[in-house]
């Protein structure tokens, strides 16, 4: 069945440092890739999304990429700030409207 | 931008009663709707796709029996644990997303059973 496997699970970055997470997927038919931050207590908040023709995106200090090819896919933030303190997770799905797979989240720690 | 409404936001009950929870799109037509479990420091794990007008799509290991899910309007999904137990209590996420609007999660609901 599909799966989204996601490392590491925790991470623990210097402050202005980068941070990458990378997650691989399962099912060769999913083209739609968020990613979600979730703080404590609170819903996931999408922050980033890919779609299999595009092999990078980037917004701000936030970029994705993506090997369709491989089935891997990475979330990358720069200049890592105290308030990226937070669960993120990447997900897979054949579109939008379908069921999305989510990873197992990774917790993001930046250290001042 | 598109909002997602999630009631109640934290829930306590007895073990054996019932509890429903509901999830409203507030500014756009959810065509589907999704509800999600969340145990603390993991995941969420799909429980179960909701159409509308339709009956939910359950995952593989989710009763449906004990998780009621009716997704009567193109705005309205409710899930209902049904005789809940102290096993049940956890974190309740819904999500739903619409023709032209992407996918938004409701805030929440925690649930615990005693």
């Amino acid at each position: 069945g599909e799966n989204v496997e996601q490392h590491p699970s925790t991470l623990s970055v210097q402050e202005g440092d980068s941070a990458v997470i990378k997650c691989t997927y399962s099912d060769s038919a999913s083209n739609y890739f968020p990613w979600y931050k979730q703080e404590l207590g609170k819903r996931p908040q999408l922050i980033i999304d890919i779609r299999s023709n595009v092999g990078e995106k980037k917004d701000q200090r936030i970029a994705v990429t993506l090997n369709k090819t491989a089935k891997h896919f990475s979330l990358h933030i720069t200049e890592t700030q105290p308030e990226d303190s937070a669960v993120y997770f990447c997900a897979a799905t054949y579109s939008s409207a379908s069921k999305i797979i989510f990873g197992s989240g990774t917790r993001l720690s930046i250290r001042p | 931008g598109a909002v997602v409404s999630q009631h109640p936001s934290w829930v306590i009950c007895k073990s054996g009663t019932s509890v429903k929870i509901e999830c409203r799109s507030l500014d756009f037509q959810a065509t589907t709707m999704f509800w999600y479990r969340q145990f603390p420091k993991q995941s969420l794990m799909l429980m179960a796709t909701s159409n509308e007008g339709s009956k939910a799509t359950y995952e593989q290991g989710v009763e449906k029996d004990k998780f009621l899910i009716n997704h009567a309007s193109l705005t309205l999904s409710t899930l209902t644990v049904t005789s809940a137990h102290p096993e049940d209590s956890s974190f309740y996420i819904c999500s739903a997303h619409g023709v032209r609007t992407p996918l938004h999660f409701g805030n929440g609901t925690r649930l615990t059973v005693t």
